[in-house]
């Protein structure tokens, strides 16, 4: 069965310093790899995802996740933070030849971001 | 584009209780999935349907039903109300064709309370 650990269920960063947020996934097969953004009261909105093109995927608002096979890992990055991105990222995964589009999500990283 | 909309965004039940939540898909989208996520956790997966047939289920009792009509909206429908079911509920449209591109468009979701 797919799963996704997410390292960190908060992660405090300053204003303009690098975001980082950690994400490993568990599939037999080649995935696809999501990250999604809530925002307090709102429901998911999607970051970036990774479906076997290139492995460094750029996605809105600056974000990027690289796509490591070796280390099974989808870690999400920006280089500045803002502090409008405080909110709680998710990552997901999905097994394309379930015929159903199901995604299996980690529990959460809360992003705080202090000026 | 009119995006995902459920209502109703908040409700109170209590035990034993039935409950029905409602979703209207996204235009062009023939696929609605939901989503469990409880206070802190990352959502679960409860079913899908497409073309209005269940075509995919995770690890919910039958308690848990759903319906979806001939224009794409959908129901989700709890018996048997147990306090553990508080939750937010998610529900996400998509076309669930082979042009799939593992997107979701989430809803705001609709916050149950059990007591």
């Amino acid at each position: 069965a797919q799963s996704v650990t997410q390292l960190g269920s908060h992660v405090s960063v300053s204003e303009g310093a690098l975001v980082l947020l950690r994400c490993n996934y568990s599939s037999s097969v080649p995935p696809y790899l999501f990250w999604y953004v809530q925002y307090p009261n709102q429901g998911l909105q999607l970051l970036l995802k990774y479906t076997s093109a290139a492995t460094l995927v750029k996605g809105i608002n600056g974000f990027e996740a690289e796509f490591k096979k070796s280390e099974t890992s989808f870690h999400l990055t920006k280089p500045s933070a803002h502090m409008s991105d405080a909110a709680e990222y998710f990552c997901a995964v999905s097994d394309p030849d379930t015929g159903f589009q199901k995604l299996v999500f980690g529990t959460g990283t809360r992003l705080l971001v202090s000026p | 584009e009119t995006g995902v909309t459920q209502s109703p965004t908040h409700l109170i039940k209590t035990r034993g209780q039935q409950v029905t939540l409602r979703c209207s898909s996204q235009s062009g989208h023939n696929t609605v999935s939901w989503y469990q996520q409880a206070l802190g956790q990352g959502p679960q997966f409860i079913f899908q349907y497409y073309r209005e047939e269940e075509n995919g289920r995770g690890n919910f009792p039958p308690r848990f039903s759903g319906l979806q009509f001939p224009n794409y909206s959908s129901e989700l429908n709890v018996n048997a109300l147990e306090l553990d079911d508080s939750a937010l509920y998610l529900c996400a449209s998509t076309r669930g064709d082979r042009d799939f591109t593992g997107e979701l468009f989430f809803g705001e979701g609709s916050r149950l309370t059990v007591l």
